[in-house]
């Protein structure tokens, strides 16, 4: 049973540039959650998708956006990367929108 | 003011130790309370989530106290295998679905 799996693993792109980060949900789960973590600091929530929608959204700029497919994999979209957009970015998935969160490895973005 | 706030530590004892991390919350309405783990560079991964009523898992024990909106985690006999950053967690619950976490507090434990 494959848990929260998330691609690319690494990625380094340039100021300015836009990027796409994949999730894939663990088996079972319908919702997903996307967070940022900067260095040193705990995760902070980007946006939840249930059900192929937008259902709650944290305090990041439009450059910020995302989808949900209909089988619950997910993408996040950033464009207009500034390079304080460097971090790792974890998506959680879970069962309905209140359900204990799981989180995949993180995909680590750089921007130079 | 954060919505919760953690020691960031580090917290550097050595093996066989008890350790006590603290945290606060702001937001009265809070339903829900975790502390997660976190090793270096990896994805956190929930250790326990935290009840009124105080729970205990083997040597980790987990308090609330929702009076004074606060959560505490109390390791027993520390190992060295427990070095990573707890982080504390809190879910409004209701309409609001998303994880709030602390920064987080780094234990190393030394040998």
């Amino acid at each position: 049973d494959a848990g929260v799996t998330q691609s690319p693993t690494h990625l380094i792109k340039t100021r300015g540039q836009q990027v796409t980060l994949r999730c894939s949900p663990k088996s079972g789960h319908d919702t997903v959650s996307w967070y940022q973590q900067a260095l040193g600091q705990g995760p902070q929530f980007i946006f939840q998708y249930y059900e192929e929608e937008e259902r709650q959204r944290g305090n990041f700029p439009d450059r910020f956006s995302g989808h949900q497919f209909p089988n619950y994999s997910s993408e996040l979209n950033v464009n207009a990367l500034l390079l304080g957009d460097s971090a790792l970015y974890l998506c959680a998935s879970s069962f309905s929108e209140a359900g204990l969160h799981h989180f995949g490895n993180g995909t680590r973005l750089t921007v130079t | 003011r954060k919505e919760v706030e953690q020691d960031p530590g580090p917290f550097n004892v050595p093996e066989g130790a008890t350790v006590a991390f603290n945290c606060t919350y702001s937001n009265s309405a809070s339903q829900s309370f975790f502390w997660y783990r976190q090793d270096c560079r990896k994805e956190p991964k929930l250790l326990m989530s935290v009840y009124s009523s105080g729970n205990e898992d083997g040597r980790f024990t987990a308090q609330l106290n929702r009076a004074s909106q606060y959560i505490s985690l109390l390791i027993r006999d520390s190992k060295l295998s427990d070095s990573a950053t707890y982080l504390c967690v809190v879910n409004q619950g209701g309409s609001a679905r998303q994880l709030t976490f602390g920064s987080g507090t780094q234990l190393t434990v030394l040998p």
